[in-house]
């Protein structure tokens, strides 16, 4: 079957880092998005991995161990505006069809 | 250049009655993707098209139904709504060759009453 996991809610404190992971098991693999949804907004995208290692952008930095069906997203120096959904998705085989988790609630305290 | 435009942006609709929703994709892209999305269960995918074309479709009953037009615009259309239908419905579009150009719109807010 196909099954992505993710936390479902995360505290943290402003100016601290965080790691927001997500496993996945799906019948075919062509990359893995994480995405920031503010309440209320649209899905924006972070960050893509298709190869194993670590993606570095700016605060933010992601993850993928394709064999450990794993990857985690990185938020470091956080701010308040960081608080929102955070969404792990994989793309599946050869489509442009997303399957996601039902995402991390992050609230970033003072 | 502009987003993903979706219209409208909220619905109150009453059971049994049909809806159909709008999506504009970004100028140039031909991949059109709709997502369901609640509470409890997240987004989840319902159809994908590509010049007009239907290349996937979720697991959702047949009362959801979807085309594209030649100028990569796509509709959805549920007919016979229920409760449960009450939900985010986004859209996003990709650009060909685009690894990870997928643009969200601003989605549509269905109440069903």
């Amino acid at each position: 079957g196909q099954n992505i996991d993710q936390p479902t809610e995360m505290t943290a404190t402003e100016g601290a880092i965080v790691q927001i992971n997500c496993t996945y098991q799906t019948s075919g693999f062509n990359g893995l998005f994480w995405y920031q949804q503010h309440a209320g907004e649209a899905p924006t995208f972070l960050s893509y991995n298709v190869l194993d290692g670590l993606e570095e952008k700016g605060r933010f930095s992601s993850f993928l161990s394709r064999s450990k069906g794993y990857s985690y997203l990185l938020l470091k120096e956080l701010q308040m505006k960081d608080s929102a959904s955070y969404l792990c998705a994989v793309r599946e085989g050869n489509t442009d069809k997303l399957i996601f988790g039902t995402g991390t609630r992050l609230q970033v305290f003072p | 250049k502009a987003g993903v435009t979706q219209t409208p942006r909220y619905l109150i609709k009453t059971r049994g009655q049909q809806v159909t929703l709008s999506c504009s994709p970004i100028s140039g892209h031909r991949s059109v993707s709709w997502y369901q999305q609640t509470p409890g269960q997240g987004l989840q995918f319902l159809f994908e098209y590509f010049s007009e074309t239907q290349r996937n479709k979720g697991n959702f009953p047949g009362r959801f139904s979807g085309r594209q037009f030649s100028n990569s615009r796509s509709e959805m259309n549920v007919s016979t709504l229920e409760l449960g239908d009450s939900a985010l419905y986004l859209c996003a579009s990709m650009g060909t060759g685009d690894g990870y150009g997928y643009t969200f719109g601003s989605g549509t807010r269905l109440t069903v009453v």
